[in-house]
């Protein structure tokens, strides 16, 4: 079946743009996860949504950073007046609660 | 708060060579533990997986055992192969905090032959 997808796959912006990133998760799937992964470095946590309860949005950096989850399904992850510093892969991942994570091919935002 | 501690890299081992590579946890409850792996250019995948305590997690000839008086999830593979080479990351996910994966920083493994 159909695994996590994400849109762009690329994204190049300049300084002080917007962005959105898309992320459709498997459906069914419950859960909905964004992380940040920078060059060469581990996973940061972003914001997690877990059915119709609140976001845990404890790790977003700034409040640049918002994201939405419509319907239980799709998410996006905007970010407003991009920095050079937000340049990543940005990881969605979903799951069915209490089971692993199945992640998506990542966006990586360039911001120039 | 929940988290997950595993072996800083880079670790470079030769073809055959046996691999360990540590992770422990802290956790409330009883969490769930992963391992994940992600091969170079690609996305993150799950390597295996153990949902209670003294159970043992396979795949590819990766093994790793759930030990809750030690508070670990070592990964090992007995000879790693060049097409081992990836950033290794240890995770926890438990109920008691709705489901959150804690996630450790990586390893990456090198294998040269």
């Amino acid at each position: 079946g159909a695994g996590v997808s994400q849109s762009p796959s690329n994204k190049v912006t300049e300084k002080g743009k917007d962005v959105e990133l898309r992320c459709d998760p498997i459906s069914g799937h419950t859960a909905l996860y964004w992380y940040r992964q920078s060059l060469g470095q581990g996973l940061e946590f972003l914001i997690y949504f877990q059915g119709n309860s609140a976001p845990d949005k404890s790790g977003l950096p700034s409040d640049r950073f918002s994201a939405e989850r419509t319907g239980g399904s799709v998410s996006t992850l905007t970010i407003q007046r991009t920095q050079q510093e937000d340049s990543a892969v940005y990881l969605c991942a979903s799951s069915l609660i209490h089971n692993e994570q199945f992640f998506g091919p990542g966006t990586r935002l360039t911001v120039l | 708060g929940d988290s997950v501690t595993q072996m800083e890299g880079p670790v470079t081992l030769s073809e055959e060579a046996f691999l360990t590579i540590n992770c422990t946890y802290t956790a409330t409850g009883y969490p769930s533990l992963f391992w994940y792996v992600q091969y170079p250019g690609e996305g993150l995948q799950l390597l295996l997986k153990a949902t209670k305590a003294d159970d043992k997690g396979s795949n590819k000839g990766f093994e790793a055992t759930y030990r809750k008086e030690t508070t670990s999830f070592h990964l090992e593979k007995g000879s790693v192969q060049v097409s081992d080479s990836a950033v290794y990351f240890c995770a926890l996910s438990s109920s008691n905090t709705g489901n959150q994966f804690y996630f450790g920083t990586g390893t990456s493994l090198t294998v040269i032959p």
